[in-house]
């Protein structure tokens, strides 16, 4: 099915490590976001990217880095995982018609759940 | 800025209960609103949207009201059945701008 695919779907990792959670999309979505997903706090934007070779920061980037080489994919890198990054990542991509376009809106991946130990 | 403000949870009910989930937000634009549901173990789903006052969102029997002169978004559903036990999420975007900004969340349990 089409749609917004999240490698991996699960991974635990020691504090200090470091990793890179990956978003790959095929609707050619220009609009690509990453979000971490925390008890009682909703959903927060991390970093995002408008276009290819373009990343910009959220609301809650810091210790989080991430690259936009290919308009299809979008990477989320950890350089030194800490506890308070344990969380559930979200990636999303959207279409910008413009918000009155009946075909506005995000479609998300279903999560990587990461623990950080 | 903008903000979403949904009602706590969680929300437990019986089958072909009514449900309501409020929603109020807060926005320095002419914001669209957004109601998007997370099944159990997958990534969240648009459920319905609305993007000028007075206007109604609908879909899957859910229904919402766009009030602009009480900044709400309530979502209701006249009859609910055990698939609809899910976390829902409020939503609210900026016509100037393209990211989301989502309320916590309420988590919904329908009992057979």
């Amino acid at each position: 099915n089409a749609g917004v695919t999240q490698t991996p779907k699960f991974r635990v990792l020691k504090t200090g490590q470091s990793m890179t959670l990956l978003c790959a999309q095929d609707m050619n979505h220009e609009y690509m976001y990453w979000y971490r997903q925390d008890p009682g706090m909703g959903l927060r934007l991390i970093h995002y990217s408008v276009g290819e070779g373009t990343t910009a920061k959220g609301e809650v980037p810091d210790g989080y880095n991430v690259s936009r080489l290919k308009k299809q994919n979008f990477l989320l890198g950890l350089e030194s995982a800490a506890p308070s990054q344990t969380s559930v990542y979200f990636c999303a991509s959207s279409y910008w018609a413009g918000q009155l376009s009946p075909n506005y809106g995000y479609t998300f991946g279903s999560g990587t759940r990461l623990t950080v130990v | 800025g903008n903000s979403v403000t949904q009602m706590e949870g969680p929300v437990t009910l019986s089958e072909e209960a009514f449900l309501t989930i409020n929603c109020t937000y807060t926005a320095t634009g002419y914001p669209s609103l957004f109601w998007y549901v997370q099944y159990p173990g997958e990534g969240l789903q648009l459920l319905l949207k609305a993007t000028k006052a007075d206007d109604k969102g609908s879909n899957k029997g859910f229904e919402a009201t766009y009030r602009k002169e009480t900044t709400s978004f309530h979502l209701e559903k006249g009859s609910v059945q055990v698939s609809d036990s899910a976390v829902y999420f409020c939503a609210l975007s900026d016509r100037s701008d393209y990211k989301l900004s989502f309320g916590a969340g309420t988590t919904v349990t329908v009992r057979a």
